[in-house]
């Protein structure tokens, strides 16, 4: 069975910084693109970022550009996102996510709060 | 960049009768990245359908996905109580590389 498990999130206060983790198991991690996806409470989805099996092709949506990193670790099985100079539109749900077919998210971790509040 | 809209914002029904879920694109797409999401009250999202058409794994024959172009369409045959949630439209492309619908929201009559 696949599950991620993620964490990390919490209480920061603009400017500041914060890394979620994602711990996956249950499939092979290291032949899956990663996603991470966002939500704001009782809102809609968001999209974050992406990397690939080998991170050698990573990617952004462009209001976290410059501000946020993502990477993973495939001997430990765990995906990461390095969030700078955090702004309260940042607070939501954070999400990660396995790439599916390029295009799709076929599993999902638990989500893990994230809150950006002075 | 692609813009997905989806109607109606909350459909009420009572189970046993049938869900239809729009979702309009504001430029034609490519129906092999377009998939419906589920998701209840404080659960993560659950893949139903991908490539317009082809549903995930384990999901009952009950949820259809169609459309092309613009147009997509979620349909639920016969609504089953936990078939209540709301659900999400999704669309892969250049930039960004992904968008959502703004949701769907599906409650018991």
């Amino acid at each position: 069975e696949v599950q991620l498990v993620v964490s990390g999130g919490g209480l920061v206060q603009p400017g500041r910084s914060l890394r979620l983790s994602c711990e996956a198991s249950g499939f092979s991690f290291e032949d899956y693109g990663m996603h991470w996806v966002r939500q704001v409470p009782g809102k809609g989805l968001e999209w974050v970022s992406r990397i690939s099996r080998t991170s050698d092709s990573i990617d952004y949506v462009d209001s976290v550009k410059g501000r946020f990193v993502v990477s993973r670790d495939n001997a430990k099985k765990a995906l990461y996102l390095q969030m700078n100079s955090l702004r309260p539109e940042d607070t939501g749900l954070y999400f990660c996510a396995k790439g599916y077919l390029r295009g799709f998210f076929d599993s999902w971790g638990q989500g893990t709060l994230v809150t950006v509040s002075s | 960049e692609i813009v997905l809209t989806q109607s109606p914002g909350t459909l009420s029904l009572s189970p046993g009768e049938r869900a239809t879920l729009s979702c309009r694109a504001s430029q034609s797409v490519i129906n092999s990245y377009l998939a419906w999401y589920q998701q209840k009250p404080g659960q993560a999202p659950r893949l139903l359908i991908y490539g317009a058409s082809s549903r995930a794994t384990g999901i009952p024959d009950r949820f259809r996905g169609s459309g092309s172009g613009t147009d997509f369409t979620l349909t639920i045959s016969r609504l089953e109580p936990e078939d209540f949630a709301v659900y999400y439209c999704q669309h892969y492309d250049t930039s960004p590389l992904y968008t959502f619908g703004q949701g769907t929201r599906l409650e018991i009559k």
